[in-house]
Protein backbone atom coordinates (compact mmCIF):
# COMPACT_ATOMS: atom_id res chain seq x y z
CA UNK A 1 0.00 0.00 0.00
CA UNK A 2 1.75 3.47 -1.22
CA UNK A 3 2.18 5.73 1.72
CA UNK A 4 2.40 9.02 -0.57
CA UNK A 5 0.80 8.47 -3.95
CA UNK A 6 0.75 10.75 -6.59
CA UNK A 7 -1.29 10.87 -9.99
CA UNK A 8 -0.56 10.89 -12.72
CA UNK A 9 2.97 10.15 -12.57
CA UNK A 10 3.61 11.55 -16.34
CA UNK A 11 1.60 14.68 -17.99
CA UNK A 12 2.64 16.35 -21.16
CA UNK A 13 0.37 19.36 -21.77
CA UNK A 14 0.72 21.94 -24.28
CA UNK A 15 1.98 25.99 -23.31
CA UNK A 16 -1.33 27.82 -21.63
CA UNK A 17 -3.32 24.56 -21.00
CA UNK A 18 -4.48 24.16 -16.74
CA UNK A 19 -3.57 20.88 -15.24
CA UNK A 20 -3.67 19.53 -11.64
CA UNK A 21 -2.06 16.99 -10.01
CA UNK A 22 -3.17 15.04 -7.21
CA UNK A 23 -1.34 13.34 -3.59
CA UNK A 24 -2.90 11.51 -1.16
CA UNK A 25 -1.01 10.01 2.01
CA UNK A 26 -2.16 7.27 4.47
CA UNK A 27 0.65 8.09 6.64
CA UNK A 28 -2.03 9.95 9.34
CA UNK A 29 0.46 12.66 8.86
CA UNK A 30 -0.36 16.21 9.61
CA UNK A 31 1.61 18.28 7.40
CA UNK A 32 2.06 18.10 3.65
CA UNK A 33 4.77 19.36 0.95
CA UNK A 34 4.66 20.38 -3.14
CA UNK A 35 8.39 20.16 -3.91
CA UNK A 36 9.75 20.97 -7.39
CA UNK A 37 13.00 19.15 -9.41
CA UNK A 38 14.22 21.04 -11.41
CA UNK A 39 16.71 19.28 -14.91
CA UNK A 40 19.83 19.42 -12.60
CA UNK A 41 18.10 17.73 -9.87
CA UNK A 42 17.26 20.52 -7.40
CA UNK A 43 14.81 20.46 -4.66
CA UNK A 44 13.07 23.37 -4.21
CA UNK A 45 10.14 23.66 -1.22
CA UNK A 46 6.65 25.48 -2.93
CA UNK A 47 4.22 24.94 -0.16
CA UNK A 48 3.65 23.50 3.46
CA UNK A 49 0.50 22.56 4.46
CA UNK A 50 -0.67 21.44 8.50
CA UNK A 51 -4.06 20.00 9.18
CA UNK A 52 -5.05 21.89 6.13
CA UNK A 53 -3.58 25.46 6.58
CA UNK A 54 -1.06 26.94 4.28
CA UNK A 55 2.24 27.82 6.39
CA UNK A 56 4.49 28.24 3.97
CA UNK A 57 4.34 29.58 0.38
CA UNK A 58 7.89 30.13 -0.85
CA UNK A 59 8.31 32.74 -4.02
CA UNK A 60 6.11 30.89 -6.73
CA UNK A 61 3.99 32.37 -9.81
CA UNK A 62 0.30 32.94 -8.51
CA UNK A 63 -0.64 30.39 -11.51
CA UNK A 64 0.27 27.55 -8.92
CA UNK A 65 -2.31 27.11 -6.21
CA UNK A 66 -2.15 24.37 -3.53
CA UNK A 67 -5.29 22.99 -2.52
CA UNK A 68 -6.09 20.89 0.47
CA UNK A 69 -9.34 19.60 1.06
CA UNK A 70 -8.71 17.37 4.29
CA UNK A 71 -5.37 16.86 5.78
CA UNK A 72 -4.76 13.65 3.77
CA UNK A 73 -5.05 15.15 0.38
CA UNK A 74 -2.90 18.17 -0.91
CA UNK A 75 -3.31 18.84 -4.61
CA UNK A 76 -1.96 20.81 -7.35
CA UNK A 77 -3.41 23.26 -9.95
CA UNK A 78 -1.21 25.40 -12.10
CA UNK A 79 -3.24 28.18 -14.65
CA UNK A 80 -1.35 28.88 -18.23
CA UNK A 81 1.29 26.29 -18.19
CA UNK A 82 4.65 27.63 -19.40
CA UNK A 83 7.58 25.92 -20.96
CA UNK A 84 9.31 26.71 -17.36
CA UNK A 85 7.01 24.90 -15.45
CA UNK A 86 8.76 21.61 -16.75
CA UNK A 87 9.96 19.75 -13.93
CA UNK A 88 9.31 16.67 -11.69
CA UNK A 89 6.92 17.57 -8.42
CA UNK A 90 6.93 16.04 -5.82
CA UNK A 91 4.77 15.27 -3.02
CA UNK A 92 5.87 14.82 0.75
CA UNK A 93 4.15 14.22 3.99
CA UNK A 94 5.57 14.55 7.46
CA UNK A 95 4.31 13.85 11.18
CA UNK A 96 5.47 15.92 14.56
CA UNK A 97 7.77 18.09 15.33
CA UNK A 98 10.46 18.55 16.12
CA UNK A 99 12.70 17.93 12.76
CA UNK A 100 10.59 15.11 11.64
CA UNK A 101 11.94 13.40 7.91
CA UNK A 102 9.57 13.51 5.10
CA UNK A 103 8.16 10.60 2.96
CA UNK A 104 7.88 11.45 -0.93
CA UNK A 105 6.05 10.35 -3.65
CA UNK A 106 7.43 9.05 -6.31
CA UNK A 107 7.28 12.14 -8.71
CA UNK A 108 5.09 13.80 -11.70
CA UNK A 109 7.29 14.07 -14.54
CA UNK A 110 5.06 17.41 -15.79
CA UNK A 111 6.79 18.51 -19.89
CA UNK A 112 4.90 21.95 -21.55
CA UNK A 113 5.53 21.80 -24.97
CA UNK B 1 18.96 31.84 5.72
CA UNK B 2 19.61 27.91 6.03
CA UNK B 3 21.65 26.85 3.66
CA UNK B 4 22.89 23.48 2.36
CA UNK B 5 26.32 22.74 0.10
CA UNK B 6 26.91 19.46 -1.03
CA UNK B 7 30.09 18.73 -2.91
CA UNK B 8 30.04 18.41 -6.78
CA UNK B 9 29.67 14.91 -8.86
CA UNK B 10 29.26 12.79 -10.36
CA UNK B 11 31.31 10.36 -8.21
CA UNK B 12 32.44 7.85 -10.50
CA UNK B 13 33.41 4.61 -8.15
CA UNK B 14 34.65 1.10 -8.69
CA UNK B 15 32.93 -1.67 -6.95
CA UNK B 16 33.86 -2.39 -2.67
CA UNK B 17 35.89 1.15 -3.06
CA UNK B 18 35.01 3.27 -0.39
CA UNK B 19 32.82 6.38 -0.44
CA UNK B 20 32.71 9.78 1.06
CA UNK B 21 30.02 12.57 0.27
CA UNK B 22 30.85 15.87 1.94
CA UNK B 23 27.91 17.75 3.01
CA UNK B 24 28.57 21.10 4.90
CA UNK B 25 25.17 23.36 6.77
CA UNK B 26 24.40 26.77 7.75
CA UNK B 27 21.26 26.96 10.47
CA UNK B 28 20.38 29.66 12.49
CA UNK B 29 18.51 27.13 15.03
CA UNK B 30 19.28 23.40 15.70
CA UNK B 31 18.29 21.50 12.80
CA UNK B 32 17.64 17.78 12.21
CA UNK B 33 20.28 16.69 9.42
CA UNK B 34 18.93 14.06 6.82
CA UNK B 35 20.71 12.11 3.83
CA UNK B 36 18.20 10.91 1.52
CA UNK B 37 18.63 8.58 -1.57
CA UNK B 38 17.04 9.22 -5.22
CA UNK B 39 17.15 6.04 -7.48
CA UNK B 40 16.36 6.84 -11.45
CA UNK B 41 13.05 7.04 -12.23
CA UNK B 42 12.07 7.26 -8.69
CA UNK B 43 10.76 9.37 -5.78
CA UNK B 44 13.34 9.47 -2.27
CA UNK B 45 14.10 7.82 0.38
CA UNK B 46 15.17 8.84 3.70
CA UNK B 47 18.70 7.28 3.99
CA UNK B 48 19.51 8.16 7.53
CA UNK B 49 18.85 11.01 9.55
CA UNK B 50 20.65 12.68 13.04
CA UNK B 51 18.65 14.57 15.27
CA UNK B 52 21.51 16.62 17.39
CA UNK B 53 25.05 16.72 17.85
CA UNK B 54 27.65 13.77 17.85
CA UNK B 55 24.11 11.58 16.57
CA UNK B 56 25.16 9.12 14.26
CA UNK B 57 22.52 7.90 11.77
CA UNK B 58 23.33 4.20 10.05
CA UNK B 59 21.94 2.23 7.47
CA UNK B 60 22.36 -0.33 4.84
CA UNK B 61 26.30 -0.07 5.00
CA UNK B 62 25.87 4.00 5.11
CA UNK B 63 26.76 6.53 8.15
CA UNK B 64 27.04 10.01 8.97
CA UNK B 65 27.77 12.21 12.21
CA UNK B 66 26.30 15.27 12.86
CA UNK B 67 29.46 17.82 13.92
CA UNK B 68 28.24 20.85 14.92
CA UNK B 69 31.78 22.15 15.64
CA UNK B 70 32.79 21.61 11.72
CA UNK B 71 28.69 22.25 10.54
CA UNK B 72 28.85 18.78 8.62
CA UNK B 73 27.00 15.67 8.38
CA UNK B 74 29.63 13.73 5.40
CA UNK B 75 28.39 10.40 3.98
CA UNK B 76 30.68 7.12 4.21
CA UNK B 77 30.81 3.69 2.94
CA UNK B 78 32.88 1.53 3.63
CA UNK B 79 32.35 -0.52 0.52
CA UNK B 80 30.32 0.86 -2.39
CA UNK B 81 28.13 -1.69 -4.46
CA UNK B 82 26.70 -1.25 -8.24
CA UNK B 83 23.23 -0.81 -6.32
CA UNK B 84 24.47 2.19 -4.84
CA UNK B 85 24.24 3.56 -7.96
CA UNK B 86 22.38 6.93 -7.35
CA UNK B 87 21.66 10.16 -6.50
CA UNK B 88 22.19 11.54 -2.79
CA UNK B 89 20.59 14.54 -0.93
CA UNK B 90 21.55 15.89 2.05
CA UNK B 91 19.03 17.83 3.91
CA UNK B 92 18.27 19.55 6.86
CA UNK B 93 15.51 20.80 8.68
CA UNK B 94 14.18 23.26 11.69
CA UNK B 95 11.19 23.35 13.36
CA UNK B 96 8.40 24.54 11.59
CA UNK B 97 9.87 24.49 7.89
CA UNK B 98 10.72 22.13 5.11
CA UNK B 99 12.97 20.28 4.66
CA UNK B 100 15.87 22.31 3.00
CA UNK B 101 18.08 20.14 0.41
CA UNK B 102 21.50 20.49 -1.35
CA UNK B 103 21.63 20.34 -5.05
CA UNK B 104 22.35 16.34 -4.61
CA UNK B 105 25.53 14.33 -5.89
CA UNK B 106 25.43 11.30 -8.24
CA UNK B 107 26.66 8.24 -7.53
CA UNK B 108 27.87 5.88 -10.34
CA UNK B 109 29.40 2.67 -8.98
CA UNK B 110 30.94 0.30 -11.76
CA UNK B 111 31.73 -3.53 -11.55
Amino acid sequence: DTAVSQTPKYLVTQMGNDKSIKCEQNLGHDTMYWYKQDSKKFLKIMFSYNNKELIINETVPNRFSPKSPDKAHLNLHINSLELGDSAVYFCASSQGEPNTEAFFGQGTRLTVV
Amino acid sequence: GNSVTQMEGPVTLSEEAFLTINCTYTATGYPSLFWYVQYPGEGLQLLLKATKADDKGSNKGFEATYRKETTSFHLEKGSVQVSDSAVYFCALKEAGTALIFGKGTTLSVSS
